[in-house]
């Protein structure tokens, strides 16, 4: 079945950039997804990007897709305090379930 | 406008206990879906409304989960004879049926099986 996979935590001084890594094995993916999770608190969508493209940008944020080597990676640009949290990318197929697929999270802690 | 609603927030409950957990989706999304989160771990996919459509139950751990939901409202996620494994954050999502798919998710429902 698809896989996702991520690594677990990720540690960086606040006004750098964070980059946090995604590989997936769903050669059929359309669309993947980057979500946000604060302690206590849903998922929030930050962004998405169509298997067809390489890259999307949205103000701090950068998404870059490798379709060859099935790996994707969000950008934050001068990370904050407030961009502490667990980011999980999210795959979602063309067959089958339409229901996506996450990695176990990334957690991002921001040291001031 | 308001987003994915779920209640309750937490729901504790002892072993071997029917429990009813409830979304409401954002109004016009046509595509539901439930997923478990246990605790330190990614989403675990587990049933997936669309319309009028045969949901897809491809998820479900066990024959003692069970969902329902009426027209393109609300849902209800029902697990019968709790088990401790059970304890876990239950999130529920919605979407439109076009691209580009997005899922808007719930606060989710803690729920403690003792």
């Amino acid at each position: 079945g698809e896989d996702v996979e991520q690594s677990l935590f990720l540690s960086v001084r606040e006004g750098d950039s964070s980059v946090i890594n995604c590989t997936y094995t769903d050669s059929s993916s359309t669309y993947l997804y980057w979500y946000k999770q604060e302690p206590g608190a849903g998922l929030q969508l930050l962004t998405y990007i169509f298997s067809n493209m390489d890259m999307k940008q949205d103000q701090r944020l950068t998404v870059l897709l490798n379709k060859k080597d099935k790996h994707l990676s969000l950008r934050i640009a001068d990370t904050q305090t407030g961009d502490s949290a667990i980011y999980f990318c999210a795959e979602r197929g063309d067959t089958g379930r339409r229901a996506l697929t996450f990695g176990s999270g990334t957690r991002l802690q921001v040291q001031p | 406008g308001a987003g994915v609603s779920q209640s309750p927030s937490n729901k504790v409950t002892e072993k071997g206990k029917d429990v009813e957990l409830r979304c409401d989706p954002i109004s016009g999304h046509t595509a539901l879906y439930w997923y478990r989160q246990r605790l330190g771990q990614g989403l675990e996919f587990l049933i997936y409304f669309q319309g009028n459509s045969a949901p897809d139950k491809s998820g479900l751990p066990s024959d003692r989960f069970s969902a329902e939901r009426t027209g393109e409202s609300v849902s209800t996620l029902t697990i019968q004879r709790t088990q401790q494994e059970d304890s876990a954050v239950y999130l529920c999502a919605s979407s439109l049926s076009s691209p580009p798919y997005e899922q808007y998710f719930g606060p989710g429902t803690r729920l403690t099986v003792t």
